[in-house]
């Protein structure tokens, strides 16, 4: 139990397109879902934290227009990286928080890689 | 927010012997805080977590210990295997969110 998807697992784009990751509790409820990014050889930056049904909360730094996080219902989410750059490249993951184990522990989707050309 | 800091960056040792990692938090309010293990290109597996109402927490050869007067925690594996390479991330989170530390990236010589 516990499993988390993430569609695409990895994307090329051209500069100034826009890219939508999709993040899905497969066999769970998720209240609460974060997304996070990782540059290579660094740690997991945490982005956005998406309830469902109400805007997200971004971290400092975060351009909110050009992270659109939408957490429809209680097992999506998406992330669209708005008019993506080179400098967006990077593995973005998502994580959930499931609504019956308690308010802990969060499950990782499998990451996905975005690369903007 | 919160700012983990996790020291080594990088950490290497011979089978069969012990491997420790710290972080330390600013937030007080923290009170979980887990251990993942990554392997390349994959996701975060958490393999151990412990609350603050708890000093200290042992699962088989890895254990955690907390100081919250201190704002540090450890994870401590013992008889390390080549298995157990990998980057090692120590979090804390008040339960809104989750904030990581740097990274540990742990090497197993046989």
């Amino acid at each position: 139990g516990a499993v988390v998807s993430q569609h695409p697992s990895w994307v090329i784009c051209k500069s100034g397109t826009s890219v939508k990751i999709e993040c899905r509790s497969l066999d769970f409820q998720a209240t609460t879902m974060f997304w996070y990014r990782q540059f290579p050889k660094q740690s997991l930056m945490l982005m956005a934290t998406s309830n469902e049904g109400s805007k997200a909360t971004y971290e400092q730094g975060v351009e909110k227009d050009k992270f659109l996080i939408n957490h429809a219902s209680l097992t999506l989410s998406t992330l669209t990286v708005t008019s993506a750059h080179p400098e967006d490249s990077s593995f973005y993951i998502c994580s959930a928080r499931d609504r019956g184990r308690g308010r802990w522990e969060q499950f990782f989707g499998p990451g996905t890689r975005l690369t903007v050309l | 927010g919160e700012n983990v800091e996790q020291h080594p960056s990088t950490l290497s040792v011979q089978e069969g012997d012990s491997a420790v990692i710290k972080c330390t938090y600013s937030d007080s309010a923290s009170n979980y805080f887990p251990w993942y293990k990554q392997e390349l290109g994959k996701r975060p597996q958490l393999i151990i977590d412990i609350r603050s109402n708890v000093g200290e927490k042992k699962d088989q050869r890895i254990a955690v210990t907390l100081n919250k007067t201190a704002k540090h925690f450890s994870l401590h594996i013992t008889e390390t295997q080549p298995e157990d390479s990998a980057v090692y991330f120590c979090a804390a989170s008040s339960g809104n969110q989750f904030y990581f530390g740097t990274g540990t990236s742990l090497t197993v010589i046989p």
